[in-house]
């Protein structure tokens, strides 16, 4: 079946150093690629979107790049902060309607 | 505000005594969905509803059913809950298509 594979499981970086998260999918059809960010205690949030007919989007300290002909998206996050620390999930659709999620990233900024 | 509530955020229950999670939305959405999560697997779906009295298995069903008898809630029941049910749970609603899922705060269930 279709899937969203994540690398990696748990990253630490050095507050101030940039942080990628990779994700590879399987549906050539998917076209909708969101990364959610989960705090302690909370649900996840959309931090980031990106739709198939763009390679690469920007908000802020954020960035996600898309290679659609290697089914590989990855997020960026350049000098990261405390705040930074948290779970983030990459995700992609499946037909019309669905989103199947990555297993998620444990994100660890070291002061 | 845009929000999806669930409730409780915490339950505590014994095996075999049926439960129901509650979840609202109030931004008029047509999709809403169940997710479990779990360490080291992910969010899995559960069940999702296109609309009122339209529901559809998620990739872990097995032990829960749902229903949408409204366009604004879509409760999560387990029937006879069993230890292997205890789990985060997180409801999330989005509008038409492919777009930007709401998720609540999250119920934390612990099945002895």
């Amino acid at each position: 079946g279709e899937n969203v594979e994540q690398h990696p499981s748990t990253l630490s970086v050095q507050e101030g150093d940039s942080a990628v998260i990779k994700c590879t999918y399987s549906d050539s059809a998917s076209n909708y690629f969101p990364w959610y960010k989960q705090e302690l205690g909370k649900g996840p949030q959309l931090i980031i979107d990106i739709r198939s007919n763009v390679g690469e989007k920007k908000d802020q300290r954020i960035a996600v790049t898309l290679n659609k002909t290697a089914k590989h998206f990855s997020l960026h996050i350049t000098e990261t902060q405390p705040e930074d620390s948290a779970v983030y999930f990459c995700a992609a659709s499946i037909g019309d309607d669905k989103i199947i999620f990555g297993k998620g990233t444990r994100l660890h900024i070291l002061p | 505000e845009a929000q999806v509530t669930q409730n409780p955020r915490y339950l505590i229950t014994v095996t075999g005594k049926k439960l129901t999670v509650t979840c609202s939305q109030n931004m008029n959405h047509e999709y809403m969905s169940w997710y479990r999560q779990d360490p080291g697997l992910g969010l899995r779906q559960i069940y999702y509803s296109m609309n009122v009295e339209v529901t559809d298995k998620g990739d872990v069903p097995e032990g829960y059913k749902v229903s949408r008898k409204e366009k604004r809630n879509f409760p999560l029941i387990l029937e006879s809950p069993s230890p292997n049910q205890t789990s985060l749970y997180f409801c999330a609603s989005w509008g038409q298509g492919a777009s930007r899922l709401f998720f609540g705060s999250g119920t934390q269930l612990s099945v002895l």
